[in-house]
């Protein structure tokens, strides 16, 4: 079964860094493209980044030099850095397979920035 | 990328059929077969419904169908029922412009 399970979330400072997780099982990270989406409250959904399987990552603009996509293989874990918060980062953050098509999504973890 | 375009609500009573529309431009949706629809009840992590337009993941009932017409993507819910009740977002592939997906703003879907 597959199974997304996110991680580090929590209320942070502006400017502050917070470093979200998404333990996969059930399939391999690295055999398949993986996506970070999130969700301001009470808003829609907004894409911000991805990896493909041979590693190539692009963000979105609006996170675009803040926020690093990684993973490790070792772990079968995706991972999301995030650096230089604002307040308008303020989401439910949840890690999806894939790129195009979404098909597995974690339970999301909330990140709150502020003071 | 701009957000593609959904109407902020919609409804019907039980075992009714609903359409909800999301339209893009020539650069996502008139462009590509990769639409994809989520549905996501409150509190809830979004579900994937359709996607490349009009495919349905195993699982999903047949009652949900997709089709696409020039920039307009649309879902329709056949034989509402009550547990249908939730918000659906579209999403598109909007070319190496952009390398993820655009999504919809969310349309409510209220079974009266």
């Amino acid at each position: 079964e597959v199974q997304l399970v996110e991680s580090g979330g929590g209320l942070i400072q502006p400017g502050g860094s917070l470093r979200l997780s998404c333990a996969a099982s059930g399939f391999t990270v690295s055999s398949n493209y993986m996506s970070w989406v999130r969700q301001a409250p009470g808003k829609g959904l907004e894409w911000v980044s991805v990896i493909y399987s041979g590693g190539t990552t692009y963000y979105a603009d609006s996170v675009k030099g803040r926020f690093t996509i990684s993973r490790d293989n070792s772990k079968n874990t995706l991972y999301f850095q995030m650096n230089s918060l604002r307040a308008e980062d303020t989401a439910v953050y949840y890690c999806a397979r894939g790129s195009v098509t979404l098909d597995y999504w974690g339970q999301g973890t909330l990140v709150t920035v502020s003071s | 990328q701009s957000a593609l375009t959904q109407p902020p609500s919609a409804s019907g009573s039980p075992g009714q059929s609903v359409t909800i529309s999301c339209t893009g431009t020539s650069s996502d949706v008139g462009d590509y077969n990769y639409v994809s629809w989520y549905q996501q009840h409150p509190g809830k992590a979004p579900k994937l419904m359709i996607y490349e337009v009009s495919k349905r993941p195993s699982g999903v009932p047949d009652r949900f169908s997709g089709s696409k017409s020039g920039n307009t993507a649309s879902l329709t819910v056949s034989g509402l029922q009550a547990e249908d009740e939730a918000d659906y977002y579209c999403s598109s592939y909007a070319g190496s412009n952009n390398f993820g997906v655009v999504f919809g703003g969310g349309t409510k879907l209220t079974v009266l």
